[in-house]
C-alpha cells in the first residue's frame, strides 16, 4: 500500500541542524510532489515547503527561507528536509506528505518525526 | 500570502447532529485548490475533501464540501463518534496555507 515512513525522534541543541527523511513506497515517486508540514505542541499545522520530485523545483515558506532545504533521491524514493540554526520554537512534529501535482492537496501523510530543540 | 480563518474555534455537538465548519480566505481561492483535513490526537492529518467538493478515497458521504471565492464550508451530516476531531482547511495559491483549525468536541 501507499505509505511514507519517516525517520525517528531527534533531540538537538539550539543552533544545530536536523535532517529528516521520508521514504515512499507503493506508488511512482516521481509522479507526485512532497510537502513538509510541522505542528508545534498543541498548535495547528504549518506548511514549510514543497519539492517537485520530477524536477527538483522547490517552494519554501517565507519565514523559513535560508534555513530550510528540501531534496529528494529518486533512486531510493526518499525525500529529505534539513532545517538549520535550530531554535526552541522549531520544536514540533514534522510531517512529509505526498502532494498532488495538479491540485496540490496532500493525500498521503508520513508517520511524523518529533524534533525537540533544547539546551 | 492568503490567510485562512476558520470558525468557530470549537464546536460542541452530540452524535447524530449536523456539523457546519467555515473557512474564510483573505483573498479569492480557486475551488480547485481548497482542501479539508481531519486530525485526531497523536495521528497525522487525513485528507477528507479536495477541490472544495470532492471526497477523498474512502471518505464517507456524510462529509461534504461547498463554497467558492473566499467562503468555504465543510459539513458533516450526522456526527459519528469517530468524527470528533480537529478539522483544517488548506489552500494553494503560490504558497500553501492552513487555517487554524476547528475542534469538534462531544457535547
Amino acid at each position: 500500500q501507499v505509505q511514507l515512513v519517516q525517520s525517528g525522534v531527534e533531540v538537538k541543541k539550539p543552533g544545530a541542524s536536523v535532517k529528516v527523511s521520508c521514504k515512499a513506497s507503493g506508488y511512482t515517486f516521481t509522479s507526485y510532489g512532497v510537502s513538509w508540514v510541522r505542528q508545534a505542541p498543541g498548535q495547528g499545522l504549518e506548511w514549510m515547503g514543497w519539492i517537485s520530485v520530477y524536477n527538483g523545483n522547490t517552494n519554501y515558506a517565507q519565514k523559513l527561507q535560508g534555513r530550510v532545504t528540501m531534496t529528494t533521491d529518486s533512486s531510493t524514493s526518499t525525500a529529505y528536509m534539513e532545517l538549520r540554526s535550530l531554535r526552541s520554537d522549531d520544536t514540533a512534529v514534522y510531517y512529509c506528505a505526498r502532494c498532488n501535482s495538479y491540485y496540490y492537496y496532500m493525500d498521503v501523510w508520513g508517520t511524523g518525526t518529533t524534533v525537540t530543540v533544547s539546551s | 500570502e492568503i490567510v485562512l480563518t476558520q470558525s468557530p474555534g470549537t464546536l460542541s455537538l452530540s452524535p447524530g447532529e449536523r456539523a457546519t465548519l467555515s473557512c474564510r480566505a483573505s483573498q479569492t481561492v480557486s475551488s480547485s485548490y481548497l482542501a479539508w483535513y481531519q486530525q485526531k490526537p497523536g495521528q497525522a492529518p487525513r485528507l477528507l475533501i479536495y477541490g472544495a467538493f470532492s471526497r477523498a478515497t474512502g471518505i464517507p458521504d456524510r462529509f461534504s464540501g461547498s463554497g467558492s471565492g473566499t467562503d468555504f464550508t465543510l459539513s458533516i451530516s450526522r456526527l459519528e463518534p469517530e468524527d470528533f476531531a480537529v478539522y483544517y482547511c488548506q489552500q494553494y495559491g503560490s504558497y500553501w496555507t492552513f487555517g487554524q483549525g476547528t475542534k469538534v468536541e462531544i457535547k
